[in-house]
């Protein structure tokens, strides 16, 4: 399994800014996945993140909001940009295992609250 | 993305077995059958996975029925650690994962 870390753990931001969330994993990925995990709620994909390519962004969420970096095989991060009160959420990444079967792993997690 | 049916919620006594069932009448013959599990304040973890036959690691065991419309993932002992919500999910492989609402377990002393 890999060892994902993601900074911060937690931030909390006013209206109308933008956050940068890192995720940095210890092995090398081709996949890397951004999750949102509103309270109470299950997870929802934000965007597949490969290295070299554009992310690619799942139904109702568009790049002008999710930007994703993905410069190397061991790094992205996600911005929130422009965020609101609806933002608020737990944003996670994750990536993709080695032993075939599409199984994932996942950072920790970084808690977002928006005033 | 084919679906998954799970109990809202399960219990459990500490250091029972504990059997958590999940329908997926229309899975496809490439979806395998993966389980997660999110134990509070923490991203989820994966648990296990498998595609026709029955799959045993250290955490838990999956049992894969013979038509795969449904599986059942087995804590062989359960613990007050083992209290989470459970997520049974069809995946056809480096894709994303979908998560439905899963299955809340609690575990009494």
């Amino acid at each position: 399994s890999a060892v994902i870390s993601q900074k911060p753990s937690r931030d909390i931001c006013q209206r109308g800014t933008s956050l940068t969330i890192q995720c940095q994993v210890d092995s090398q990925v081709t996949m890397m996945f951004w999750y949102r995990q509103q309270p109470g709620q299950s997870l929802t994909l934000i965007a597949t993140a490969n290295q070299g390519s554009e992310a690619t962004y799942e139904s109702g969420f568009v790049i002008d909001k999710f930007p994703i970096s993905r410069p190397n095989l061991t790094f992205s991060t996600l911005t929130v940009s422009n965020m609101s009160p609806e933002d608020s959420s737990i944003y996670l990444c994750s990536v993709e295992g080695l032993a075939g079967g599409g199984e994932q792993f996942f950072g920790p997690g970084t808690r977002l609250t928006v005033l | 993305d084919a679906k998954t049916t799970q109990p809202n919620s399960m219990e459990s006594n500490e250091e029972e077995p504990v059997h958590l069932p999940c329908n997926h009448s229309t899975i496809s013959g490439t979806d395998y059958i993966h389980w997660y599990r999110q134990l509070p304040s923490q991203g989820p973890e994966y648990v296990i996975h498998g595609l026709t036959s029955n799959v045993n690691n250290r955490m838990a065991s999956l049992a894969i029925a013979e038509d795969r419309k449904s599986s059942t993932l087995i804590l062989h002992r359960a613990t007050l650690r083992d209290a989470a919500v459970y997520y049974c999910i069809l995946n056809t492989g480096f894709q994303k994962l979908v998560f439905g609402t899963g299955t809340r377990l609690l575990v009494s002393p």
